[in-house]
Parts: C-alpha cells; structure tokens; sequence
C-alpha cells in the first residue's frame, strides 16, 4: 500500500532564509506526486506536481520541488521564504491509473519569522 | 474563489444525529472526490464518483454515505454522529479520472456535540 511520510512537523524558519520541507512516500507502482498548502480556514491549493518528464518541478509563490526515484523522494525548496509563506504543507501521492485518489502526508507547519 | 463550492460552511450537530455536506464541483468537472481533515487522522480519502458513478472507496465508515447526481452535485450524508466524526470536510473535483491536479473546495467544518 502507498503511503507518504513528510518528515517534519514544525519547521520554523527566519524571513529571507531558504527551507526544504522533506517527503518521502511508498508505493510498489509508479506515482504521481503533489505538495497542496493549506492556509488557516482555507482549503488546500496546488503548490505543485510532478506527472513525469524533468524531475525538478516549478510551482507557484517560488517553490520548487525534485523528485528522487531511487529515494522515493518529492522535497519542497524555496530559496527565501516570506511571512506570508506561513501555512500548512502538505505531500500527496497518487498511484498512475488508479482513478485519481491521493494519498496525503502527515503535513508540515511552516512558521515564518521576522 | 476555487470554483469548487461546499455548503454548509459550519455545522454544530448533536451525537447521534444525521447531517448532509453537499458539494458542487467546478464547471465542466465530472470527478468529485470527498476527504475528511481531522486532527488525529490527518487528510483521508474517502471516497470518490466519476459522472454519477462510484469509483473509489477509502476509508468511510460504513454509517457515511455518498452520491453524485446527474447534475453533478454530491452530497456526503453522515449518520448516527459520534464526537470523532468532528472535523472538516473537504470536497474536490477534477476533468475526469486521472489526476491534474486537483481543485478543493474550502471545507465543511463539522462539530459534533
């Protein structure tokens, strides 16, 4: 069965300074992999995804994320983060042609500092 | 605004009461997919329809049911409510089976009481 394990769950960090939230996940088939952020009382909102083709995958608000095959890896990278980059993170995987469901992490907060 | 539109936004029930979360996905989505937010279970699938179909089950408990109607509308319907059944509820929708990304809705927060 897939699972995904996001290795932190606080991650609190100074303004301007980079960050890598780390996910690992499961799966004995091949996946499709996702980072969604969830502000306080919102949903959840595609940061972004990797389907296939080049492992370093760009998002939006300045992410970036790389997928590892042989780590069964899919870490989010942002260079310099800001306040408004405090929320909730969160990794999903979804096996290839199994209709769709994701599978989601644990989350990790992210607390931005001045 | 997402596009993907669940109501109510709140709701306060009692144990043992039944509720019903509806969902309206985004223009043109044939996909609806529900999850359940809680605090000690972290996000859930729990189940999915694709164009009035069932396609996908999770982990839903057997006292939670779903449908999707022709005009592509869900509902969740909750019965026989217990104190952990307390959490927010997401609906999502996409084009059609296979993953793009999906797009959530901003919840249904549950309490029961």
């Amino acid at each position: 069965a897939q699972s995904v394990t996001q290795l932190d769950s606080q991650v609190p960090v100074f303004e301007e300074a980079p960050v890598e939230l780390r996910c690992n996940y499961s799966s004995s088939v091949s996946v499709y992999l996702f980072w969604y952020v969830q502000y306080p009382n919102q949903g959840l909102q595609l940061l972004l995804k990797y389907l296939s083709g080049s492992t370093l995958v760009k998002g939006i608000n300045g992410f970036e994320a790389e997928f590892n095959k042989s780590q069964t890896s899919f870490h989010l990278r942002k260079p310099s983060v800001h306040i408004s980059d405090t929320a909730e993170y969160f990794c999903a995987v979804s096996e290839i042609d199994q209709g769709g469901k994701l599978i989601f992490g644990q989350g990790t907060e992210l607390s931005v500092k001045p | 605004d997402s596009g993907v539109t669940q109501t109510p936004k709140h709701l306060i029930t009692a144990t043992g009461q039944r509720v019903t979360l509806r969902c309206s996905p985004r223009s043109g989505d044939l996909s609806v997919y529900w999850y359940q937010q809680s605090l000690d279970q972290g996000l859930q699938f729990l189940i999915q329809y694709y164009n009035g179909e069932e396609r996908a089950k999770g982990n839903i408990l057997e006292r939670f049911s779903a449908q999707q109607f022709p005009d592509l509308h869900s509902e969740l319907n909750l019965s026989s409510l217990e104190l952990g059944d307390s959490a927010l509820y997401f609906c999502a929708s996409s084009r059609d089976r296979e993953i793009d990304g999906y797009t959530f809705g901003s919840g249904t927060r549950l309490t029961v009481v």
